[in-house]
């Protein structure tokens, strides 16, 4: 248990459909991630909130869209997904000046677009 | 360009003998590099971090070396143990930019 928890664990959604996935650290963290990880690459970083505000969007396609309503919450918003954008999708916080600025991950989400 | 490259994308090895990892970097000037476990289906797991003016980290069983002359880090686990079968991955931060993660070596400690 990492204090950071995501839901769901598995998504199966068709093209056309919107989904959500949620992300919650209890770990008083100020700063919270989305990466993808697909078979055979590195983490790709996503979306970076700072006390709430986005610091980092990596060339994200607008068919995701993330949303930070308080520093515990994160959500990624999903529509009109391709095949391509299966993969785990991770959710990650950082404490604030942390001396190790290690991620605290959750277990991710399993995305399979049909 | 830059790219951060973990050399092996699978290790074997037998139980008790210590497993080497590599992570090689370039054209990135790293304030320090940490890595990671990450067990099949879960979310990584930070075990070491290890800063540029640091030649050695140690953790039970881990040891973590950076040479900043190579660009390079090794990640050691003595006695190894089928407990230790995992991916690990490498990662570095620059200090201008978010942490990069090298693509993971799959260790399996064969008993």
């Amino acid at each position: 248990e990492t204090g950071v928890t995501q839901t769901p664990r598995h998504l199966v959604m068709g093209m056309t459909n919107k989904k959500s996935l949620k992300c919650e650290q209890h770990l008083g963290h100020n700063a919270m991630y989305w990466y993808k990880q697909s078979a055979k690459k590195p983490l790709e970083l996503m979306f970076v909130y700072n006390f709430k505000e986005q610091t980092e969007n990596n060339s994200v396609p607008s068919r995701f869209s993330p949303e930070c309503p308080n520093s515990s919450h994160l959500f990624l918003h999903l529509h009109t997904l391709q095949p391509e954008d299966s993969a785990l999708y991770l959710c990650a916080s950082k404490g604030g000046p942390s001396m190790s600025g290690e991620l605290f991950f959750g277990e991710g989400s399993r995305l399979t677009v049909l | 360009s830059q790219k951060i490259e973990q050399n092996s994308e699978a290790l074997n090895i037998q139980e008790g003998k210590t497993a080497t990892l590599t992570c090689n970097y370039t054209n990135y000037s790293p304030a320090y590099l940490q890595w990671y476990r990450q067990d099949p289906g879960r979310g990584p797991v930070f075990l070491l971090l290890i800063r540029e003016n640091e030649k050695e980290k140690r953790k039970e069983r881990l040891k973590v070396t950076f040479d900043t002359t190579l660009k390079q880090s090794l990640f050691h686990i003595t006695a190894s143990q089928p407990v230790d079968s995992a991916t690990y991955l490498c990662a570095l931060y620059s200090g201008n930019t978010p942490l990069v993660f090298g693509k993971g070596t799959r260790l399996s400690v064969i008993a």
